[in-house]
């Protein structure tokens, strides 16, 4: 069936490190975004980029649709980089409804 | 206005009883879509509108909960009788969508319903 992964599920990092978390998804997609849902359950709309490559600040985001996934890169990680980074995506066979992936925790320590 | 607004913020009910759900999407963005948030994590898609129409409501659980998104109105979600898996963040989203497959949501701040 249809399905959104992200990877890593949970991810502890030291303050000023880099990482690189990933969304796969399993068909064709019409548009792609990234969101930071922070502590206070806020969804921040980081990026919208169904392909291509964006940057915006620290982060930057790479979505190559034919090989089905998407990459946010963040680095020098800040402790308010913290909480759940979530892929959303509009399949090309669906009705413009986005499809989550299972987000990514991250935490970023002092 | 330029953001999507929701209220209330914060909601409670006893099971059994109805709760209802306003949003306020971006001036000019004629698609408005409803998503729940449980356990923090899964986000699950309900039902989104073109304008005042019903567009998509598979995600819908038809025998408690209703939609509604009249001209010159918040768009509103209603859930008759309450239950406790209801407990929930739900999130509404508009887009404007005028330009072929551009579809970017805007998500309101969302609405924390607890059901005792």
């Amino acid at each position: 069936g249809i399905q959104v992964e992200q990877s890593p599920p949970d991810l502890i990092l030291q303050e000023g490190a880099n990482s690189t978390l990933r969304c796969n998804f399993s068909d064709s997609v019409n548009n792609l975004q990234w969101f930071h849902q922070n502590p206070w359950g806020q969804l921040i709309n980081l990026f919208y980029i169904p392909s291509g490559t964006k940057q915006n600040g620290r982060l930057s985001a790479t979505t190559v649709a034919t090989e089905r996934y998407s990459l946010l890169y963040i680095s020098s990680s800040q402790t308010t980089d913290s909480g759940v980074y979530f892929c959303a995506v509009e399949f090309a066979s669906g009705t413009y409804k986005y499809i989550f992936g299972t987000g990514t925790r991250l935490k970023v320590l002092a | 206005g330029e953001e999507v607004a929701q209220t209330p913020k914060h909601l409670v009910r006893g099971e059994g009883q109805k709760a209802k759900l306003y949003c306020a999407p971006i001036k000019g963005h004629s698609y408005v879509f409803w998503y729940q948030q449980v356990l923090k994590n899964e986000f699950k898609f309900l039902i989104s509108f073109q304008n005042e129409n019903v567009f998509d409501e598979t995600g819908m659980p038809k025998e408690r909960f209703s939609a509604k998104c009249l001209p010159n109105s918040p768009c509103s979600l209603e859930i008759q009788a309450t239950k406790l898996e209801d407990s929930a963040v739900y999130f509404c989203a508009s887009s404007q969508r005028d330009r072929g497959l551009y579809n970017e949501q805007f998500f309101g701040p969302g609405t924390r319903l607890t059901v005792l």
